[in-house]
């Protein structure tokens, strides 16, 4: 069946560098791919996507791109800040009604 | 326009008990799914509801039910509550059914003692 793989963390980081969370996925077709982050307390918030292979998603200094032949989708971001520390989340929707996430990220920044 | 709205925010209730959630789902969004969050886990799929219908379900029991409304509104109904059902449960609109975006509520946190 379908499944996402997210590194395990936390992923603890000083300002201003830079962020890899890697997401690989297993999927029949061609899945849409999803970053969501989870602030603490709150809901998931859609932070970007791509439903065809080789697409870049990006949102907020945020970006990660569709690779089909490595099954990935990893997020980037070149300069974190503290108020990116939060959970983030890999998806994948593929033709059907649900959306099968990953165990969740737990990124720190320090300032 | 009105985001996804729950309620209540949070919920304490004992086991055998039976609970009640509810979802607003976003302006123009005939679909809504439901989620949920353990400790520390990604969200799970408990069931979607289209056009007051349910369209599809994960692997949930039959205690998780569920109603949506003409409004597309929706409620999460637990019956026989377990310690296990302690999660935050999420509920998520969309313009449809396979529509691959879905935008999420802010969640109900339920505790089961």
């Amino acid at each position: 069946g379908n499944s996402v793989t997210q590194m395990e963390g936390p992923v603890t980081l000083s300002e201003e560098a830079f962020l890899t969370i890697n997401c690989t996925y297993t999927a029949t077709g061609y899945p849409s791919l999803f970053w969501y982050v989870q602030y603490p307390g709150e809901g998931l918030q859609l932070l970007l996507k791509a439903t065809k292979a080789d697409d870049k998603g990006s949102n907020k200094g945020f970006e990660a791109t569709y690779r089909k032949e490595t099954t990935s989708f990893h997020l980037e971001k070149g300069s974190v800040q503290v108020s990116d520390s939060a959970v983030y989340f890999c998806a994948l929707t593929s033709g059907t009604y649900k959306y099968i996430f990953g165990t969740g990220t737990r990124l720190k920044v320090l300032a | 326009e009105t985001g996804v709205t729950q309620s209540p925010t949070h919920l304490i209730k004992t086991r055998g008990q039976q609970v009640t959630l509810r979802c607003s789902s976003q302006s123009g969004h005939n679909t809504v799914s439901w989620y949920q969050q353990a400790l520390g886990q990604g969200p799970q799929f408990i069931f979607q509801y289209y056009r007051e219908e349910e369209n599809g379900r994960g692997n949930f029991p039959p205690r998780f039910s569920g109603l949506q409304f003409p409004n597309y509104s929706s409620e999460l109904n637990v019956n026989a509550l377990e310690l296990d059902d302690s999660a935050l449960y999420l509920c998520a609109s969309s313009l449809g059914p396979t529509t691959d975006t879905q935008y999420f509520g802010p969640g109900t946190r339920l505790t089961v003692l």
